[in-house]
């Protein structure tokens, strides 16, 4: 079974752009989760998806957003962009949404360089 | 405020012998407890976890133990191997609560290094 895949792998934008990433999740898997991984925050969370409905929101302004499209897929955007923006972008998968122990499964990250 | 929190940023440790990574929270709501192990250049792999109804959960060479009074839970690798080498991250989350698994809370992590 393919795992969670992310494009593009790799980003170089310059402040004030816009980005767009790209997250496929497992097959059959119908919650996603972004997340911003940088050396002095660590890794925070984004936003959750589930049935094409933004669950869950992390503490990130409102340049920040994203979708969830009928066949699980995800895109998050980011408007604007500043220096500080600069991370390893992480989508998660996970089977369901709600009160269980199933376990989210990461893709390899889009890096994105803010110049 | 670090909700989770991993004191130590690096550890290592000889081959062979068992490797210890701490972990402690804050917040007593949470209910459901992950490892996870990075590699430079790719996405945190999933390795073990614990539900707070637990104390223990072992997986091979991996157990977890969780002291819920002391807030605190560790993972235990026996025998650590070179291919360990890597950060691994605790996370938390609420999960009794109509609240969704996906706001896990991380630490900040502990580079793991084992030597031949």
């Amino acid at each position: 079974k393919a795992g969670v895949t992310q494009t593009p792998r790799y980003l170089i934008k310059t402040r004030g752009q816009q980005v767009t990433l790209s997250c496929s999740p497992i097959s059959g898997h119908r919650s996603v989760s972004w997340y911003q991984q940088t050396p002095g925050q660590g890794l925070q969370f984004l936003f959750e998806y589930f049935s094409e409905t933004q669950r869950n929101k992390g503490n990130f302004p409102g340049r920040f957003s994203g979708r969830q499209f009928s066949n699980s897929r995800s895109e998050m955007n980011v408007s604007t962009l500043e220096l500080g923006d600069s991370a390893l972008y992480l989508c998660a998968s996970s089977l369901v949404y709600g009160p269980s122990t199933d376990t989210q499964y990461f893709g390899p990250g889009t890096r994105l360089t803010v110049l | 405020d670090q909700q989770v929190k991993q004191n130590s940023p690096s550890l290592r440790v000889q081959e062979g012998r068992i490797s210890i990574l701490n972990c402690d929270y804050t917040n007593s709501m949470f209910d459901y407890f992950l490892w996870y192990k990075k590699y430079p250049a790719e996405g945190p792999t999933f390795l073990i976890s614990i539900s707070s109804i637990k104390d223990k959960n072992e997986d091979g060479r991996f157990t977890v133990f969780l002291n819920k009074s002391a807030k605190h839970l560790s993972l235990h690798i026996v025998p650590s191997q070179p291919g360990d080498s890597a950060v691994y991250f605790c996370a938390a989350s609420v999960r009794n609560y109509g609240g969704s698994q996906g706001n896990l809370i991380f630490g900040k992590g502990t580079k793991l290094s084992v030597k031949p």
